[in-house]
């Protein structure tokens, strides 16, 4: 069985000020994780994703989340928020060993204030 | 760039009344997904499938069904609509075992 844990629902930060998004998992097998964006009125889109190799991984623009195995924990990060990034983001995981379901924590709403 | 397309934005049913979701995609993947989104619960998986005819139940299957005739369509069927299906419906698709999830835009359901 896998978890995710995102204790924040909603975050409001200043623009250009800097941003954390927290994410716990919890899982018995070896994972893979992911972060996906929801702007209002759309589907999701993934915005990065950890697989294997570095523990830091980097979106396109500017989001970087960590792989931290010991914590158990995947945090989304951006030093300087724009307010394009008013946003919904959901941290994801899947077991990496063969097919298994992917489990979605509740969201956390990032509102970027001018 | 994949494409994954719902048949409604928006829906609105009566209790009662058969319901039926459609989701397309374009991208030939071997998977495709149907959750609820609801206000402070996220994404819930309702069914799934990995290939033709296969479908496999979710975390919340009950009171919906599934339909994979084809490899790019799923449809989700509500069989007998109740108030507690109104929902954000989304559906997703993927390649390479469900690493990567290509989403639809929704359909906002409300059941009257």
């Amino acid at each position: 069985a896998q978890s995710v844990t995102q204790l924040d629902s909603q975050v409001p930060v200043f623009e250009e000020a800097p941003v954390e998004l927290r994410c716990n998992y919890s899982s018995s097998v070896s994972v893979y994780l992911f972060w996906y964006v929801q702007y209002p009125n759309q589907g999701l889109q993934l915005l990065l994703k950890y697989l294997s190799g570095s523990t830091l991984v980097e979106s396109i623009n500017g989001f970087e989340a960590e792989f931290n195995k010991s914590q158990t924990s995947f945090h989304l990060r951006k030093p300087s928020v724009h307010i394009s990034d008013t946003a919904e983001y959901f941290c994801a995981v899947t077991g990496s060993g063969g097919y298994q379901k992917v489990t979605f924590g509740t969201g956390t709403k990032l509102q970027v204030i001018p | 760039d994949v494409k994954v397309t719902q048949s409604s934005r928006y829906l609105v049913k009566r209790t009662g009344e058969k319901v039926f979701l459609e989701c397309v995609q374009d991208m030939d993947h071997e998977n495709m997904f149907w959750y609820r989104q609801d206000p402070g619960l996220g994404l819930r998986l309702i069914y799934f499938s990995y290939d033709v005819k296969m479908k496999e139940k979710g975390d919340i299957p009950e009171g919906y069904s599934v339909s994979r005739e084809k490899k790019e369509r799923f449809s989700l069927i509500l069989e007998s609509a109740s108030t507690n299906q109104t929902s954000m419906y989304l559906c997703a698709s993927s390649s390479d075992r469900a690493y990567e999830q290509y989403f639809g835009p929704g359909t906002r359901l409300t059941v009257t």
